[in-house]
């Protein structure tokens, strides 16, 4: 089996300041995830790639870029921190057919 | 566009007792409606899938159908366990982007007290 790991698990921030978060994959799937899961608000999709250098935005972009230098790996910046993008953040891979493999998250506090 | 619609946000139960969630869908294409589960601490984790060719699904004891006539689909479990308590969340396969992109309810915390 595979595993998604995330780091860090924990991050905390000042407003404003510009954050990333990592993500790794090793189950050899093409398409990878970024969903931003909000207490009951459910998951929304932030950017996804298909492949490696490939990015498309979700329904809630604005404020993040992303980066896909390998198949394996696929980043998520938090442009300029906002006191309400307190949020636990989800890395996903698939190989398709709606099956997503899910990371642990990294919950992310914005002082 | 595609949509999808969970109401119940929290849902606390006994063991032993039966556990249906409900989830409605939008969509102008043959669905392929899935139910993922989040444990504490945990990553969401495929539960169950149901498409138009299968209609039913069942893992671990649960069973998930869908009712094209009222656009809705259910989650069932005829005797749930302590371990049972997690969020379970509906999802819907949207296929209008060109890839396999997930639309997801807002999710329903399961309780099961002892």
């Amino acid at each position: 089996g595979g595993i998604i790991t995330q780091t860090p698990k924990f991050l905390i921030g000042q407003e404003g300041q510009k954050l990333t978060l990592k993500c790794q994959q090793n189950f050899n799937h093409d398409t990878m995830y970024w969903y931003r899961q909000d207490s009951g608000k459910g998951l929304r999709l932030i950017y996804y790639s298909i492949t490696e250098n490939d990015l498309q935005k979700g329904d809630l972009s604005e404020g993040y870029d992303a980066s896909r230098e390998k198949k394996s790996s696929f980043s998520l910046t938090v442009t300029s921190a906002q006191k309400n993008e307190m949020a636990v953040f989800l890395c996903a891979s698939s190989l398709g057919g709606g099956q997503l493999y899910f990371g642990e998250g990294s919950k992310l506090t914005v002082l | 566009g595609d949509s999808v619609t969970q109401k119940q946000g929290q849902v606390t139960l006994s063991e032993d007792d039966f556990l249906f969630i409900n989830c409605t869908y939008s969509t102008t294409t043959y669905p392929t409606l899935l139910w993922y589960v989040q444990y504490l601490g945990q990553g969401p984790q495929l539960l169950l899938k149901v498409t138009t060719a299968n209609n039913k699904g069942i893992s671990r004891g649960f069973e998930a159908t869908y009712d094209k006539g009222t656009t809705s689909f259910h989650l069932q479990k005829a005797s749930v366990q302590e371990s049972d308590s997690a969020v379970y969340f509906c999802a819907l396969v949207d296929l209008t982007s060109g890839s396999w992109q997930l639309i997801f309810g807002s999710g329903t915390q399961l309780t099961v007290m002892p």
